[in-house]
Formats: structure tokens, C-alpha cells, sequence
């Protein structure tokens, strides 16, 4: 257990549709990225968030967007899915609070998206 | 922007022996930090080594050692006494000293360990 928790780990859905992704960070953690893989891909960036606040935007379409609550967890709302959207979304979490010794990220399981 | 490449797709090596994947990358900074992160069939992503630019020493962890050229920009990773569970995808990362944290992703190395 990496200490970031990714939920739901696999979803199947149909095109046109609406889903939402959960992340909880590790304990301590302040940042929350998101990355989208492909397959047979490496990590895209999506989006940051940082203590609440939006802090880097990737490649991040307009049908996708996040936030992070008060409590940390974040959510990335993925709507008016296409077949394209299928990929492993991951999410990770760092501190950078903490300085420049810490710049180390935790990456959760990722969750399996099929769009059908 | 940064860009990052892996331009060896496959590899396989038999067990117990040595194997290096290659990483270059581009970026206009002097300060930077490297990874490189193993994506087993799990689909997890687990952190390998890393290294700051300003270190001129290189890192390694355990069988896992790295080659940092900070002036050909080169970060390839050497794996010793290759075990069967090294069987991985391997990427390479960069990640900026400055305000933006994200990391910057190659598209990865599919490592093989043969018995």
C-alpha cells in the first residue's frame, strides 16, 4: 500500500457519459497530480492542485476537470466520454512544502477506465 | 518544454546478468531532478532511483545505479544481477527545481529478465 488510495479501480461506462474519479493523498501530502496513460503509453499530465488551489495544467481537455477539497481528496470529473478517453488514470501526491529533500511523489494503484 | 526520450522500446537481458536503458532529455535549466519510475504488469508505479542535477555523484539503490551526464543530458540506468521480477516497463522522468512540479514522462522501456 502506497498510502495514496485510487477509487473506483476499474470502471466501465458507455460513451457520452459522466464519471468521477477519487484520490486520496498520502497522509501529509498537500499536492495532488493527475496523469492519464494510454495504452501501451507513457504518463500524460493532466493537472495539479496544491493545498486546494489549482496550481499546473497539462494536457487536460475541457470535458475534464478537477478539484481538491478541504480534507485533500481530490476528484477529476471526466464528461462526455469517448472511446479515446479508455486509459489508466493515476493520481499521485507530494509535499513540496517540506523543501527541495522532499520532491519524491507516491503514486496510487490507478483506475482502469473502459469507455464502451 | 522539457521533452524526454527512451529510445530503446524492448530490451531483455538473461537473469543475473547486466543490463542499461538509455534516457536523454531536453530542457534550458540548470537545476532539475531525475527518476525513473518501474511499471510492472501490476500497472503500479514504483519509484526506482532519482537524482538531483546539482549532484555531480550518481545515485544508486541497491542493484540499481545510474549514469547521469548533466552535459550530454543523459540519464541512462544500469540494472546489476538482473532478476526475473526486474521484469518491468521502465520511464524515465524529469521534473523541474522550479514552480512546476508535474513530472515529464519518456514512453518507456519494456524490460524483459530471461531465465
Amino acid at each position: 500500500d502506497s498510502g495514496v488510495t485510487q477509487t473506483p479501480k476499474h470502471l466501465i461506462t458507455a460513451t457520452g457519459q459522466r464519471v468521477t474519479l477519487r484520490c486520496s493523498p498520502r497522509s501529509g501530502d498537500l499536492s495532488v497530480y493527475w496523469y492519464q496513460q494510454s495504452l501501451d503509453q507513457g504518463l500524460q499530465f493532466l493537472i495539479q492542485y496544491y493545498n486546494g488551489e489549482e496550481r499546473a495544467k497539462g494536457n487536460i481537455l475541457e470535458r475534464f476537470s478537477a478539484q481538491q477539497f478541504p480534507d485533500l481528496h481530490s476528484e477529476l470529473n471526466l464528461s462526455s466520454l469517448e472511446l479515446g478517453d479508455s486509459a489508466l488514470y493515476f493520481c499521485a501526491s507530494s509535499d513540496p512544502g517540506q523543501g527541495a529533500s522532499n520532491y519524491g511523489y507516491t503514486f496510487g494503484s490507478g483506475t482502469r477506465l473502459t469507455v464502451v | 518544454a522539457q521533452t524526454v526520450t527512451q529510445s530503446q522500446p524492448e530490451m531483455s537481458v538473461q537473469e543475473a546478468e547486466t543490463v542499461t536503458l538509455s534516457c536523454t532529455y531536453d530542457t534550458s535549466e540548470n537545476n532539475y531532478y531525475l527518476f525513473w519510475y518501474k511499471q510492472p504488469p501490476s500497472r503500479q508505479m514504483i519509484l526506482v532511483i532519482r537524482q538531483e542535477a546539482y549532484k555531480q555523484q550518481n545515485a544508486t539503490e541497491n542493484r540499481f545505479s545510474v549514469n547521469f551526464q548533466k552535459a550530454a543530458k543523459s540519464f541512462s540506468l544500469k540494472i546489476s544481477d538482473s532478476q526475473l521480477g526486474d521484469t518491468a516497463m521502465y520511464f524515465c522522468a524529469f521534473r523541474s527545481s522550479g514552480s512546476a512540479r508535474q513530472l515529464t514522462f519518456g514512453s518507456g522501456t519494456q524490460l524483459t529478465v530471461l531465465p
